[in-house]
């Protein structure tokens, strides 16, 4: 079965602290993608990043960065120096096949 | 570019009602596919297309219609309006399957059913 795990319910940071936002999946699939949404308090989806399973190397984009781990299969977010702005819901998700799976969402609340 | 557009956004029903939820893309992607979100269950896909002439179920795809005669528009009918319906509904697009994963979303469709 094709599943993603955010344990993580709600989390809350004082401004400029790191956080991590973590991300378990479960897949027979050899092949597969995975990739992160934020939805901040407006409502839209946004997307961040997509990593297939054949890149394991970790990516940084500005403060994000994605530490993607086959051997935990995790795909973990961290955001370094915390804004006000990050605040939102963080989704992770995974290809089955032609359907994206969505986990059920991280709330981060960041406060100045 | 409008991207994808979602109408209506904010609507209200009665149980047993019929409606339809308008979604049109005009950045000509095959892959298009809607989704609910409710409190703690994250985004539910309910139907999908890869394009036109081609739709297939998701998760949760029972109260739900869809078509796609277009590669524009990929329109969601509740036949039969029901509370647990009440929710909010995510069009999206991708540009070829959503193999690529890069889905486009409207901006929401909230739908309550009393």
């Amino acid at each position: 079965a094709q599943k993603v795990t955010q344990a993580q319910t709600e989390i809350s940071v004082v401004e400029k602290e790191d956080v991590t936002l973590d991300c378990v999946y479960e897949t027979r699939d050899t092949t597969y993608y995975l990739f992160w949404y934020k939805q901040p308090p407006s409502g839209e989806l946004v997307f961040l990043i997509r990593r297939n399973s054949f890149d394991e190397q970790n990516e940084i984009s500005g403060r994000y960065s994605w530490n993607f781990q086959k051997s935990t299969s995790s795909f973990n977010f961290t955001i370094t120096a915390s804004q006000v702005v990050d605040s939102a819901v963080y989704f992770c998700a995974l290809i089955n096949t032609d359907k994206l799976i969505f986990g059920t969402g991280t709330r981060l609340q960041v406060f100045p | 570019n409008a991207g994808v557009t979602q109408t209506p956004k904010f609507q209200v029903l009665k149980t047993g009602q019929s409606m339809t939820l308008q979604c049109a893309q005009d950045m000509n992607h095959e892959y298009m596919s809607w989704y609910r979100q409710d409190p703690g269950m994250g985004l539910r896909l309910i139907h999908y297309s890869v394009g036109a002439g081609i739709t297939d179920q998701g998760e949760v795809p029972n109260g739900y219609n869809v078509s796609r005669s277009t590669t524009e528009d990929f329109p969601l009918r509740l036949l039969s309006a029901a509370p647990s319906q009440t929710s909010v509904y995510f069009c999206a697009s991708s540009r070829e399957d959503s193999y690529t994963g890069e889905l486009f979303f409207g901006e929401g469709s909230r739908l309550t059913v009393l």
